[in-house]
């Protein structure tokens, strides 16, 4: 076990509507990134968060936004969903990856499988 | 041209037999390369960093070429237990994210 949760485990919403995912980082860890995985593929980075601030972005759509907040757990929200955000989508916390942090490990959490009919 | 290229496989091997796989990446400036282990519906797990001079762990040994942009794992002596997919990450200097290759499905068979 890695320390990270998120939360739902499992999800079905229908195309247009909004959802929101949830991730605790591991303890001591203030950096979390969000990826999405469809299957059959590897995981797709969506964005990083240091700090409560956005750290990076790949190339997603401004539908996809985030939150960290204090304690560090993070939120994914997806606005306007399409079938094709059906994934698994998982989150991982690290200590911070730039600078000296480039092996930093990221830890992943079980993700929330995501369906849109 | 991806980023991160592998072979998605399957390979299927026999228990005790040595498997080689290999990953392609596109940007020279990249710093930091990981193998992680994906089971089926599992999140992925940090297999090992592979570092410039090439490291091993037990039956795992991992290679980088720098000049030839390539990441290799080796897997010697493989057991039922190393079924899963291995996925090939990279991180560019400069950037946050970790760039993910599709993985390469291994299947040990008895």
């Amino acid at each position: 076990e890695t320390g990270v949760t998120q939360s739902p485990t499992h999800l079905i919403k229908t195309r247009g509507q909004q959802v929101t995912l949830r991730c605790s980082s591991q303890s001591g860890h203030n950096t979390v990134s969000w990826y999405q995985q469809a299957l059959g593929q590897g995981p797709q980075f969506i964005f990083q968060y240091y700090r409560e601030e956005e750290n990076g972005r790949g190339n997603f759509p401004p539908r996809f936004s985030g939150l960290q907040f204090p304690n560090y757990s993070s939120e994914l929200n997806v606005n306007a969903l399409e079938l094709d955000d059906s994934a698994l989508y998982l989150c991982a916390s690290s200590l911070p990856l730039a600078g000296g942090g480039l092996y930093n490990e990221q830890f992943f959490g079980p993700g929330t499988r995501l369906t849109v009919l | 041209r991806k980023e991160v290229e592998q072979d998605p496989g399957p390979f299927n091997v026999p228990e005790g037999a040595t498997v080689a796989f290999n990953c392609t990446y596109s940007n020279s400036a990249s710093q930091s390369f990981f193998w992680y282990r994906q089971d089926c519906r599992k999140e992925p797990k940090l297999l090992m960093s592979v570092y410039s001079s090439g490291n091993e762990d037990g039956r795992f040994t991992a290679q980088l070429n720098r000049a030839s942009q390539y990441i290799s794992l080796l897997i010697r002596d493989s057991k039922l237990s190393d079924s899963a997919t291995y996925l090939c990450v990279v991180k560019d200097s400069g950037t946050y994210k970790y760039i993910f290759g599709t993985g390469t499905r291994l299947k040990v068979l008895a």
